[in-house]
């Protein structure tokens, strides 16, 4: 099976325009997330969906959002880019709270705003 | 305050040799502690999990362990093979609302000396 799929895998962005990074499961998890990587500060949670449906902000939710319309796809969305979010993204799914620390992550998308 | 943090940023091992890498944390509500590894270009991937109840646990190769005295967690990879190499991070499993919260460290990298 594929898991997490993650659309596109590189971009560069102007300042100031927006973006959706897609991102797709095949494994019927209820719960997914939005990750960001940055060279010295490990991964942070920006958003996540506990089920279809639902979606709560993570620890940088600010400049971001998400929405959850069916199990699969959980798209993360920067209306406005600036510089500082130039990053690489991982979106990630899990079965739940309940099975403990595992969860499965995408390759990863690299973004770079300019 | 939150802090997941890691002892050693860089470690070198021989070939054959056992790799123990160190995290120590400072927030004791997690349920789950966790170690992620991951290789260059993509996204982390699941090793293994310690409830916080326990004080260890192993795996294929893996050994976990959990000192909640002094807030500290190790990994331990017995007879570390050139495929080791990568970059090792821990995690907590703090929980929302049946998602997880997972709060990662910055991560240690494992480089394997032939």
């Amino acid at each position: 099976t594929a898991g997490i799929t993650q659309a596109p895998t590189s971009q560069i962005l102007a300042a100031g325009r927006s973006m959706t990074l897609r991102c797709t499961q095949d494994m019927r998890h209820n719960a997914m997330y939005w990750y960001r990587q940055d060279l010295g500060l490990g991964l942070r949670l920006i958003h996540y969906s506990n089920t279809a449906g639902t979606t709560g902000k993570g620890e940088v939710p600010d400049g971001y959002s998400v929405s959850r319309a069916n199990t699969d796809d959980f798209p993360l969305t920067l209306a406005s880019a600036v510089p500082s979010q130039t990053s690489v993204y991982f979106c990630a799914s899990s079965v739940g709270f309940s099975r403990g620390g595992e969860a499965f992550f995408g390759q990863g998308t690299r973004l770079t705003v300019v | 305050g939150e802090n997941v943090g890691l002892h050693l940023p860089t470690l070198s091992v021989q070939e054959g040799d056992n790799s123990i890498i160190n995290c120590a944390y400072s927030n004791s509500a997690s349920d789950y502690f966790i170690w992620y590894k991951q290789e260059s270009g993509k996204g982390p991937q699941f090793i293994i999990d310690i409830r916080s109840n326990m004080d260890k646990r192993q795996g294929q190769r893996v050994t976990v362990l959990l000192n909640k005295t002094v807030k500290h967690l190790s990994l331990q990879i017995a007879a570390t093979q050139p495929g080791d190499s990568a970059v090792y991070f821990c995690a907590e499993n703090r929980g929302i609302q049946g998602a997880q919260k997972l709060v990662f460290g910055q991560g240690t990298r494992l480089t394997i000396n032939p």
